[in-house]
């Protein structure tokens, strides 16, 4: 079984209308990120978390917002769609632990797109 | 100036060759240094980390780092058709509160 997971693994959807991706881990790490991918862009920060109890803005929070539902588990919502959110989605983990400096391991990715 | 600078390719290298993959950063505290692998439509693989000035080899990869110069590379020996992929560098500071940050990525072709 994969270590990250993600659903759903591709969404169509119509501007205005509110969605959530979400991703679950098995890997026991505390800290989880969610990402964007766009061509020519590389992956951006949306937000992150580095425990249930922590949220914090990345670079392009704008439209977004999150969910750390349990050490396990971290939502994104759009709570109104928009064209310009159609990308592919990462989400990733990570340690904790200072000897790992902060290797991430993604997710599969949902790509969504907004009509 | 992007914090992470890669040369978007494609790097186009025949099959048995060494290919070199280039990333400068910009935060001169950066501590750790990562490289990604990503086919289309995949997700990024971590592929290497490095973390001290100089060489570090795995398998047919190897990652060289320059912290007085800010630069890392990636170096695959005797490329085959399965390393074409993007390759992400990737850069993890103490500033911003350990956020990673990413360069856009390199197209490598391996010509068969």
């Amino acid at each position: 079984d994969a270590d990250v997971t993600q659903t759903p693994r591709n969404r169509i959807t119509k501007t205005g209308k509110r969605i959530m991706l979400e991703c679950s881990q098995t890997k026991g790490h505390d800290r989880m990120y969610w990402y964007r991918q766009d061509p020519g862009l590389g992956l951006r920060l949306i937000y992150y978390s580095f425990d249930v109890k922590d949220i914090n803005k990345g670079e392009i929070s704008d439209g977004y917002s999150v969910s750390r539902q349990a050490q396990a588990k971290f939502s994104l919502s759009l709570e109104s769609a928009i064209p310009n959110q159609t990308a592919l989605y990462f989400c990733a983990t990570s340690d904790h632990d200072p000897n790992s400096y902060n290797e991430q391991f993604f997710g599969p990715g949902t790509r969504l797109t907004v009509l | 100036q992007k914090e992470v600078e890669q040369n978007s390719g494609p790097l186009s290298v025949p099959e048995g060759a060494i290919a070199s993959l280039n990333c400068t950063y910009s935060d001169r505290v950066s501590q750790s240094f990562f490289w990604y692998r990503q086919y289309s439509g995949k997700s990024p693989e971590l592929i290497m980390s490095i973390y001290s000035n100089g060489d570090k080899e795995d398998g047919r990869f190897t990652a060289q780092l320059n912290k007085a110069s800010q630069y890392v590379s990636l170096l695959i020996r005797d490329s085959q058709p399965s390393d074409s992929a993007t390759y992400l560098c990737a850069v993890n500071g103490r500033t911003g509160g350990f956020k990673t940050i990413f360069g856009a990525g390199t197209r490598l072709f391996v010509k068969a």
